[in-house]
């Protein structure tokens, strides 16, 4: 199972939107509604931010929302604020294995 | 509160085995759709998944690292224990356990984790 390709990096100003991708195969993003989407800060454990691709748990921003479109999901942080800028991946259920993201950096300029 | 809480030696030196205990709290790995996963982290790396315990005892393992993987629960001390056998250098980092709600739902929440050094 090989990871999910992620863009190393993307950054963006206060108040702007980002959209970080998720590439995978028709093995995994592709054949189900189970990518998770998670961010982490430095030194801290991954805290879950989007399931089943796009809902929301109770607690995360509306700013965050998540979407697929065949074997690729995103997602989308609007009106970017500073305490977003940490590493975000995203995950996908693979039949009983699960996969990682290579994971993406999101700076706030 | 769901609360879990990875525990183990900090250091481990090559060709042993590793023991890492998940000590959980605020749900049952009795309870019908419960499921506690494994996922590590090298530093500066991305996360890696290694392996699932269901309610029902079902067993599920990362394909490259089935071979050097055994995941256990303790129902009755809300334990999951992973042993990792053959420890190299490369398996250093961090390890984390997750709580998962059901099969697909997704790793929420996680333990603090933690860090495991293969050296001699």
């Amino acid at each position: 199972q090989s990871a999910l390709t992620q863009p190393a990096s993307v950054s963006g100003s206060p108040g702007q939107s980002i959209t970080i991708s998720c590439t995978g195969t028709s093995s995994d993003v592709g054949s189900y509604n189970l990518v998770s989407w998670y961010q982490q800060h430095p030194g801290k454990a991954p805290k879950l931010m989007i399931y089943e691709v796009s809902k929301r748990p109770s607690g995360v921003s509306n700013r965050f929302s998540g979407s697929k479109s065949g074997n690729t999901a995103s997602l989308t942080i609007s009106g970017l604020q500073a305490e977003d800028e940490a590493d975000y991946y995203c995950c996908s259920y693979a039949g009983s294995p699960y996969v990682f993201g290579t994971g993406t950096k999101v700076t706030v300029l | 509160q769901v609360t879990l809480r990875e525990s183990g030696p900090a250091l481990v030196k090559p060709t042993q085995t590793l023991t890492l205990t998940c000590t959980f709290s605020g749900f049952s790995l009795s309870t019908s759709g419960m499921c506690v996963s494994w996922i590590r982290q090298p530093p500066g790396k991305a996360l890696e998944w290694l392996a699932r315990i269901d309610w029902d005892d079902d067993k599920y393992y990362s394909t490259s690292l089935k071979t050097r993987l055994t995941i256990s629960k303790d129902t009755s001390k809300n334990q999951v224990v992973l042993t990792m056998t053959n420890m190299d250098p490369v398996d250093t980092a961090t390890y984390y356990c997750a709580r998962i709600g059901g099969k697909g739902h997704p790793f929420d929440p996680w333990g603090q984790g933690t860090l495991v050094t293969v050296s001699s």
